[in-house]
């Protein structure tokens, strides 16, 4: 169902930046906004960045979006052990009558 | 601040239909699309599908055939119907608030209120 390619998984130690990929295609990535979602163990998803590089309030600045053709990325600087979770792009796809779309996920881990 | 929660049955057996609720608190459900998305047990996301206040809908079209997103303005309320379920259907069912619009390229679409999900599998 995936249509976005994210790593399975992105480690680092506590300070570190880390960066995850998110690859898709014309009908989505390469057309529209792309967004991210934390989802730490065992709780629902949470918005992080919305319309390829916006914070929601509260996010802290070590969360960085940015995109590039049919690909985006997520940052996180200063990795801290808090920021150990799952991490899922998504965009919407203008295919057939359009439908929102989401990542693979990528578990990030704070050695 | 908008809270989300969701109810139903948490057992559904095969074939039969699988029906949620999810009660908006704290605003009103008028304006904004109200959505459903799930994930099976140690898998990824999938979007079910979105419901404007006025009644538009939009479905994935991989479950549109057997999905239906209703709302009850009155009660503040949005609910998810999903016939003819099977196994694969076990999954943690979420309902989130979505945001809409284009500005300044594309048109943007994302959830930034969820509920705390509800679990439902189907079995006999």
């Amino acid at each position: 169902q995936s249509v976005l390619t994210q790593p399975p998984s992105a480690s680092g130690t506590p300070g570190q930046r880390v960066t995850i990929s998110c690859s898709g295609s014309s009908s989505n990535i390469g057309s529209n906004y792309v967004y991210w979602y934390q989802q730490l163990p065992g709780t629902a998803p949470k918005l992080l960045i919305y319309r390829n590089n916006q914070r929601p309030s509260g996010v802290p600045d070590r969360f960085s979006g940015s995109k590039s053709g049919t690909s985006a990325s997520l940052a996180i600087s200063g990795l801290r052990s808090e920021d150990e979770a799952d991490y899922y792009c998504a965009a919407w796809d203008d295919s057939l009558s359009g439908l929102y779309v989401f990542g693979t996920g990528t578990k990030v881990t704070v050695l | 601040q908008v809270q989300l929660q969701e109810s139903g049955p948490g057992l559904v057996k095969p074939s039969e239909t699988l029906s949620l609720t999810c009660t908006v608190s704290g605003g009103s459900i008028s304006s904004y699309y109200w959505s459903w998305i799930r994930q099976p047990p140690g898998k990824g996301l999938e979007w079910i599908g979105y419901i404007y206040y006025s009644g538009s809908t939009n479905y994935n079209p991989s479950l549109k055939s057997r999905v239906t997103i209703s709302v009850d303005t009155s009660k503040n309320q949005f609910s998810l119907k999903l016939s003819s379920v099977t196994a694969a259907d076990t999954a943690v069912y979420y309902c989130a608030r979505g945001v809409t619009g284009t500005a300044p390229y594309y048109y943007y679409y994302y959830m930034d209120v969820w509920g705390k999900g509800t679990t439902v599998t189907v079995s006999s």
